[in-house]
């Protein structure tokens, strides 16, 4: 069936290197990807999003990449810092499916110091 | 506070009992979504409202779990006796306009455990 999926369930970066966390969707029709990270605890808090009608996007510190052809995200983080230590999701909405998100399994990053 | 609130934020519960769950979304927000994580697991989808529409309950998982949305604003959401398998984060998330147009805002979740 339809999913989106994480390439690795976990990545260790060292603090001051750049983390790139990758996502793979299968729904040709989705028109909006976003990235969300989960704290312990805490509920998803809203990252990044990019259209389909884009293929990068730039936030601060965050950039997100979305490739249609191969049907790929990814989320890249510059100077990772050890806060940046989460639950990373990536999401997407089916142009004719409402606002549900469909959510991959997540990445879990950690910072080590 | 400005953000989604959720409660309980933790409940603890016997096999076979109901539960309720509160949501109170920002204020203006016109949809609403609720979400069920596992343990370890990504975020899967149960139902949401959207202004005065139908909702749309294509994710709920059996005919225990309900959910309803009074004056468009707080939602409340049941699952009637209880399983095990019901032990989960139930999240709840608003937005402020039309339904996948705009960014989805989450609360921190109830934690329920069903003994």
């Amino acid at each position: 069936g339809e999913s989106v999926g994480l390439h690795l369930p976990t990545l260790s970066v060292q603090e001051g290197d750049n983390s790139i966390i990758n996502c793979a969707y299968s729904n040709s029709a989705s028109d909006y990807f976003i990235w969300y990270k989960q704290e312990s605890g805490k509920g998803p808090q809203f990252i990044i999003d990019i259209r389909s009608n884009m293929d990068k996007r730039q936030g601060q510190r965050v950039t997100v990449l979305l490739n249609k052809t191969v049907k790929h995200l990814s989320l890249q983080i510059a100077a990772t810092q050890p806060g940046d230590s989460a639950v990373y999701f990536c999401a997407e909405i089916y142009y004719n499916q409402g606002g549900k998100l469909i959510f991959g399994q997540g990445t879990e990053l950690s910072v080590k110091p | 506070g400005a953000g989604v609130s959720q409660s309980p934020s933790n409940k603890v519960t016997e096999k076979g009992k109901d539960v309720e769950l509160r949501c109170d979304p920002i204020s203006g927000h016109t949809a609403l979504y609720w979400y069920r994580q596992s343990l370890g697991q990504g975020l899967e989808f149960l139902i949401y409202f959207q202004g005065n529409s139908a909702p749309d309950k294509s994710g709920l998982p059996s005919d225990r779990f309900s959910a309803e949305r009074t004056g468009g604003s707080v939602s409340t959401l049941t699952i009637q006796r209880t399983q095990q398998e019901d032990s989960a984060v139930y999240l709840c998330a608003s937005s402020l306009g039309v339904a996948g147009r705009e960014t989805q805002y989450f609360g921190p979740g109830t934690r329920l455990l069903v003994l």
